[in-house]
This record gives structure tokens, C-alpha cells and sequence, in this order.
């Protein structure tokens, strides 16, 4: 089985600061990881991804997440946050063995100008 | 634009009316994917296919809910009888099959389904 967990429902970030919206995570097998944005009244978009490698990962439009294998967390960070930032942030995970993601509950970022 | 699209965009219907929604994929993907959204939700898996064979079906699909992808390109997702508790945004997504693909999905934009 796997599972993700968002902690948050909302995060709250003044614009110019920094950014993180949290995800752990749970798998079976080696876990792709993966983050997305909806913006209202929109369909979902590919933020980043982690597959393998190195555990910064870098994405659109600013965005990096980090890989925690100990910590089983993969955590989407931004250095500088933007008003235009402000959406609906999904963390996914899939097994390996698997094509099917499970989305987590997602997390509302409201950046504050 | 070759993105992912969806028709309708927004669906009313009266309680127990059958629905269809379709979905046209990315050309080049052959993996399809139709989720359910709620409101304070994230996307809920209903069904998979990789080309026209439909490989997953979730349990929150039940019998009034059928899925078709005939010649591995559209996809429709029928609802018979509809209830309200089918209300909720409907995503189509696709990815691709090859050596390098990792699995991210593509959605569409979503039909949003209101029963009343």
C-alpha cells in the first residue's frame, strides 16, 4: 500500500520570505515523488519530481524539493516566496512496481503581500 | 494546444440522469487515468488504462460508473443514475510508456460534475 500525509492545510508566508509545504510519505518499494500545483478552477500541474540520485531536486517555476529517505518526507521548498505562488500544492507518491499515484489531501499556500 | 482536454467543463443534472464526460489525452501517451476531486480533497484514484485496456479499477468505482477508452486514444466516463453524492470535479490525465518515462501526469483542466 502507499499513502501520503500533508500535515497542513494551510501554510501562511509573507511574499519575499521563504516557503516549505511538508509531505511524508509511505511505500512498499522505492517511492517516485512527486509535487503539483492547482490553481483555482484548474486541473493539476507538474511541479518536480524525485525518482533517483541526488536528494535536492529542482523543478518549475522556482520551486526544489528534498528527499528525506530516513525521515520517509519529501518536502517542497521555495528560498523567496511570491504572491503568484499562492494555490492548492499536492504531494504524490507511487511505488516503483506501480503507474498509479496516491495525491495526498493537498495543503493551501497563501502568500501574503 | 496539445494538452490534455475534457467535455464538458461543467455538468448540472438532475438526480438519477446518466452523464458522460470525455477525455482526450496527450496523442503520443498511451496511459489514461481518471480520478475523482472533492471539495478539501486531493484526486482520488477510479480507473487506468494503458492503451484502449482498462488495467485498475478502485474500489470507489461502483457498477453505476463505467469507463471506456475504445481505440486507446478518448476516453468516456459514464455515470448512470446519478446521486448527489457523485458530485465533485472529474480529472482526466495521461502519461506517457518508454525508457525514460518516470510517471508524471498530465491533467486536463477537469468536468465539474453538479447533481441536484
Amino acid at each position: 500500500a502507499q499513502s501520503v500525509a500533508q500535515p497542513e492545510d494551510q501554510v501562511n508566508v509573507a511574499e519575499g520570505n521563504p516557503l516549505t509545504v511538508k509531505c511524508t510519505y509511505s511505500v512498499s518499494g522505492n517511492p517516485y515523488l512527486f509535487w503539483y500545483v492547482q490553481y483555482p478552477n484548474r486541473g493539476l500541474q507538474f511541479l518536480l519530481k524525485y525518482i533517483t540520485g541526488d536528494n535536492l531536486v529542482k523543478g518549475s517555476y522556482g520551486f526544489e524539493a528534498e528527499f528525506n529517505k530516513s525521515q520517509t518526507s519529501f518536502h517542497l521548498k521555495k528560498p523567496s516566496a511570491l504572491v503568484s505562488d499562492s494555490a492548492l500544492y499536492f504531494c504524490a507518491v507511487r511505488d516503483g512496481g506501480s503507474y498509479i499515484p496516491t495525491f495526498g489531501r493537498g495543503t493551501s499556500l497563501i502568500v501574503h503581500p | 494546444d496539445t494538452g490534455v482536454s475534457q467535455d464538458p467543463r461543467h455538468k448540472i443534472t438532475k438526480r438519477g440522469q446518466n452523464v458522460t464526460f470525455r477525455c482526450d489525452p496527450i496523442s503520443e501517451h498511451n496511459r489514461l487515468y481518471w480520478y475523482r476531486q472533492t471539495l478539501g480533497q486531493g484526486p482520488e484514484f477510479l480507473t487506468y488504462f494503458q492503451n484502449e485496456a482498462q488495467l485498475e479499477k478502485s474500489r470507489l468505482l461502483s457498477d453505476r460508473f463505467s469507463a471506456e477508452r475504445p481505440k486507446g486514444s478518448f476516453s468516456t466516463l459514464e455515470i448512470q443514475r446519478t446521486e448527489q453524492g457523485d458530485s465533485a470535479m472529474y480529472l482526466c490525465a495521461s502519461s506517457s510508456v518508454g525508457t525514460r518515462n518516470t510517471g508524471e501526469l498530465f491533467f486536463g483542466e477537469g468536468s465539474r460534475l453538479t447533481v441536484l
